[in-house]
């Protein structure tokens, strides 16, 4: 079975510095992995996704993500976080060898951008 | 590009009362999701569809019908409302079910059942 774990309900990060939304990951074959960001009153967003290949993905917004096997993570990370970056982020997994399976969500990080 | 969109955005039902919740996709997706979304429990899939004319149930289906007439359209159906059916609705779509194909997320409808 596929599951998602976000450890942390919330970061908070001053305006400029960097910041990291953690994410694992589980799955049984080998994975397709998201990132998608909610505004408030929003649907969910596309950010970026990893495929295979280059562990590092960058994506929209100046986001980028660090897939990592043999810690089976995929961090969201940003070198300066702005104030507009403040929404709810969420990770998602599918196993890429097993034919349909549903896109598995974790359950949020909250992101907190203090000016 | 109007991309996904949901219809109503806002909803309250008393207890027992049906509604239908419209999705509509105009970018010639194939497949369609509806998700609940409750706090502290992420996205959670109801039915979804793999084209028009079919449908199958995803991980929280009870209480819940949908239909696929028209390839665009996606409808969620609530018979009876429940309390325990308060929720955020997404609808998605995506090109393909399998593979690395990102889904895309309608605006969302919250529903209020007292």
């Amino acid at each position: 079975a596929q599951s998602v774990a976000q450890p942390e309900d919330q970061v908070n990060v001053a305006e400029g510095n960097p910041l990291t939304v953690k994410c694992t990951y589980s799955v049984s074959g080998n994975p397709y992995l998201f990132w998608y960001v909610q505004y408030p009153n929003r649907g969910l967003q596309f950010l970026l996704k990893y495929i295979t290949g280059d562990n590092l993905v960058k994506g929209s917004y100046g986001f980028e993500a660090e897939f990592n096997k043999s810690q089976t993570s995929f961090h969201l990370k940003k070198p300066s976080a702005l104030v507009s970056d403040s929404a709810l982020y969420f990770c998602a997994v599918r196993d890429r060898d097993t034919g349909f399976q549903k896109l598995v969500f974790g359950t949020g990080t909250r992101l907190l951008v203090s000016p | 590009n109007a991309g996904v969109t949901q219809t109503p955005k806002f909803r309250v039902l008393k207890t027992g009362q049906s509604m239908t919740l419209l999705c509509a996709q105009d970018m010639n997706h194939e497949y369609m999701y509806w998700y609940r979304q409750d706090p502290g429990m992420g996205l959670r899939l109801i039915h979804y569809s793999v084209g028009e004319g079919t449908t199958a149930k995803g991980e929280v289906p009870d209480g819940y019908n949908v239909s696929r007439l028209k390839k665009q359209n996606f409808l969620l159906g609530l018979e009876s409302a429940a309390p325990s059916q308060t929720s955020v609705y997404f609808c998605a779509s995506s090109y393909s079910k399998v593979g690395p194909y990102e889904q895309y997320f309608g605006p969302g409808t919250r529903l209020t059942v007292t």
